[in-house]
């Protein structure tokens, strides 16, 4: 069964780091697309960008340029969403997604909480 | 969001609801909707503007032109209810997003 495994809740100060995972199951990474979804609480979706799981080259959507790093790991078997100097505003659900045989995102991660408080 | 869709859509059970897109020109770009039930991760519900994956019930319908795209679901269900989006291919552009309550 296809599926997108994502990391655990994470619950950070302002100003700290967050690493999130997102491991396919049942596909080889490199061969779809992913993206990256994020969701504040009560708020719809927020499209961030997508990186090209081939050769690792990411783009970032309007709004997360800077803080934002989408990576894959050296065995090209997970992908990463690393958010640096955490603010309360980035308290959120991070979705992963792959991009399917069409023009839609056909897989998603059950997601990633992660909670910036003090 | 580029895409505004009605905050809360209504509907009886065994009813059609409709869930408009709205967007420049939207009719000239593949949409795809979008079902998130509460806690849970989004699902597909349709493709290229009218395209349905494996396993969506055929009660969900799709169209795309001019400046909106419908989502239809004819004869809704209790499990139909939570909060649809739909997203414009080209920018990956969510829509605002519409809550469907089956009343």
């Amino acid at each position: 069964q296809v599926q997108l495994v994502q990391s655990g809740s994470e619950f950070k100060k302002p100003g700290a780091s967050v690493k999130i995972s997102c491991t396919p199951s049942g596909y080889t990474l490199s061969s779809y697309t992913m993206n990256w979804v994020r969701q504040a609480p009560g708020k719809g979706l927020d499209w961030m960008g997508w990186i090209n799981t081939d050769t690792g080259n990411p783009t970032y959507a309007q709004g997360f340029t800077g803080r934002f790093v989408f990576s894959l790991d050296s065995s090209l078997r997970t992908a990463h969403l690393q958010i640096s100097d955490l603010e309360t505003d980035d308290t959120a659900v991070y979705f992963c997604a792959r991009v399917g045989d069409g023009f839609f995102f056909d897989v998603w991660g059950q997601g990633t909480l992660v909670l910036v408080s003090s | 969001s580029d895409l505004s869709q009605p905050p809360s859509v209504s509907v009886f059970p065994g009813q059609t609801a409709t869930i408009d897109c709205s967007g420049d020109n939207l009719g000239e770009r593949f949409v795809c909707w979008y079902h998130q039930k509460a806690g849970q991760s989004p699902v597909l519900v349709m493709f290229r503007d009218s395209e349905r994956p494996s396993g969506i019930p055929e009660r969900f319908s799709g169209s795309n032109s001019g400046n909106t795209a419908t989502l239809t679901i004819t004869g809704a269900q209790a499990l139909d209810e939570g909060d649809y989006y739909c997203q414009a291919w080209d920018s990956k552009v969510f829509g605002s997003g519409t809550k469907v309550t089956v009343l």
